[in-house]
């Protein structure tokens, strides 16, 4: 069975500029989350999706941040424009029933 | 207070030895909880779900006290290849968080 997968692996972009991250996750789960860890911090909630519905997005920094997930399969995250602050390493989860997660390899996001 | 702490270690022990890990949370509603453990510069991978009742798994050993809000994570006869960062995870309805890690170094 494949796992969550991400893309693009590495990201470096400048200040002011967009980037989209992408997550597919396990085939059939219906949950999809996205969380971020900044250096030096702990691994942080961004959003959790049920399908194509955002079900809490309580985590999500500011309104530069926006995640889609059209027709419940893969989901996008659109950063826009880029800070600094938003460099870090950003994970894509998937669970069958929301409670074990499956991990993404994740996307370091690098903005300069 | 953060909502789920750790030990940050290191903690750095000889082959074979039994080494225990501690974590609590302070949301009282919590319903799951979960030892992850992430290597360097991979993402977290689930080592084992925590029940009340306690858990084993191989060497591994996690228990619960949801009165005291504690969960516990035991490894014994350590191998080198347990070196890594375990996390402390709790669900709380829809979202997770995270502790921030205990490193352990096994060594030979």
């Amino acid at each position: 069975e494949a796992g969550v997968t991400q893309f693009p692996s590495h990201s470096v972009i400048e200040k002011g500029q967009t980037v989209t991250l992408r997550c597919d996750p396990i085939s059939g789960h219906d949950n999809l989350y996205w969380y971020r860890r900044v250096m030096g911090k702990e691994i942080k909630f961004l959003l959790h999706f049920v399908k194509e519905s955002k079900q809490d997005e309580s985590g999500m920094p500011n309104n530069r941040f926006l995640a889609e997930r059209t027709g419940g399969t893969y989901s996008t995250l659109k950063v826009q424009p880029a800070e600094l602050e938003d460099s870090g390493v950003y994970f894509c989860a998937s669970s069958h029933d929301r409670h074990e997660q499956y991990f993404g390899p994740g996307t370091r996001l690098t903005v300069t | 207070r953060k909502e789920v702490e750790q030990d940050p270690g290191p903690f750095n022990v000889p082959e074979g030895a039994t080494v225990a890990f501690n974590c609590t949370y302070s949301n009282s509603a919590s319903q799951s909880f979960f030892w992850y453990r992430q290597d360097c510069r991979k993402e977290p991978k689930l080592l084992m779900s925590v029940y009340s009742s306690g858990n084993e798994d191989g060497r591994f050993t996690a228990q619960l006290n949801r009165a005291s809000q504690y969960i516990s994570l035991l490894i014994r006869d350590s191998k080198l290849s347990d070196s890594a960062t375990y996390l402390c995870v709790v669900n709380s309805l829809s979202d997770m968080r995270f502790g921030a890690g205990t490193r352990l170094t096994v060594k030979p």
